[in-house]
């Protein structure tokens, strides 16, 4: 029962374009929401975040959309760079459940020359 | 001076061996994960200290024993390995776990990859 979706395990676009990476959850308990990026034969690194309380943060290139009714967020880069080119991993946590962080699987970003 | 760093980066050991995973981080936080990366590439938390205090431990084989001897090290230890438990293994940190969300950045060692022949 996957409660974090991220149902797209890949997406290409050109360098200089705008990349819209989404996910979906099911918990309406989730208040709070992270995107983390992940190079291969590394960690994850924490790139941004968002609070329920909010339906938008912006940290320069990077901005990440939430909407609650829908249950969906959605994070967009722009410019995008070919360093972007990573997995991205969006998580959600809940203050009920201690904050444990729920993962969706990831999606592939390749960003074309 | 890597923030959180775990050892070895790659583990090849036969099934019914014992080994064991070290995780150290030198950013001062209090609360320290350990994550399974499975076939699907799905993070699932195994378990969680904050001040060397079992937070959040998820169903998982007895078979995994955590261990915590001070707030910067949350080794991993597992007894009698199937070929099951062939995964990439991640040792993460955060500030505070039970100071809310927003101390909730958790920040990752580099994985280790274990291989059960």
């Amino acid at each position: 029962d996957q409660q974090v979706k991220q149902n797209s395990p890949s997406l290409s676009v050109q360098e200089g374009r705008i990349s819209i990476l989404n996910c979906d959850y099911t918990n309406s308990m989730f208040d709070y929401f992270l995107w983390y990026k992940k190079y291969p034969a590394e960690g994850p690194t924490f790139l941004i975040s968002i609070s329920s309380i909010k339906d938008k943060n912006e940290d320069g290139r990077f901005t990440v959309f939430l909407n609650k009714s829908a249950k969906h967020l959605s994070l967009h880069i722009v410019p995008s760079q070919p360093g972007d080119s990573a997995v991205y991993f969006c998580a959600a946590s809940a203050m009920d459940s201690n904050y444990q962080l729920i993962w969706g699987a990831g999606t592939k970003l390749i960003i074309k020359p | 001076d890597t923030a959180v760093s775990q050892t070895p980066k790659y583990l090849v050991t036969q099934m019914g061996n014992d080994k064991s995973i070290k995780c150290e981080q030198n950013l001062g936080h209090d609360t320290m994960y350990w994550y399974k990366q499975d076939s699907k590439k799905f993070l699932k938390i195994m378990f969680s200290y904050n001040n060397k205090e079992l937070i959040i431990n998820e169903t998982v084989p007895n078979r995994f024993s955590p261990k915590s001897p001070d707030k910067a090290h949350l080794n991993l230890h597992i007894n009698s390995l199937e070929l099951g438990d062939s995964a990439v293994y991640f040792c993460a940190s955060s500030q505070d776990l039970l100071a809310g969300a927003g101390k909730n950045i958790q920040y990752f060692g580099a994985g280790t990859r274990l291989s059960v022949l």
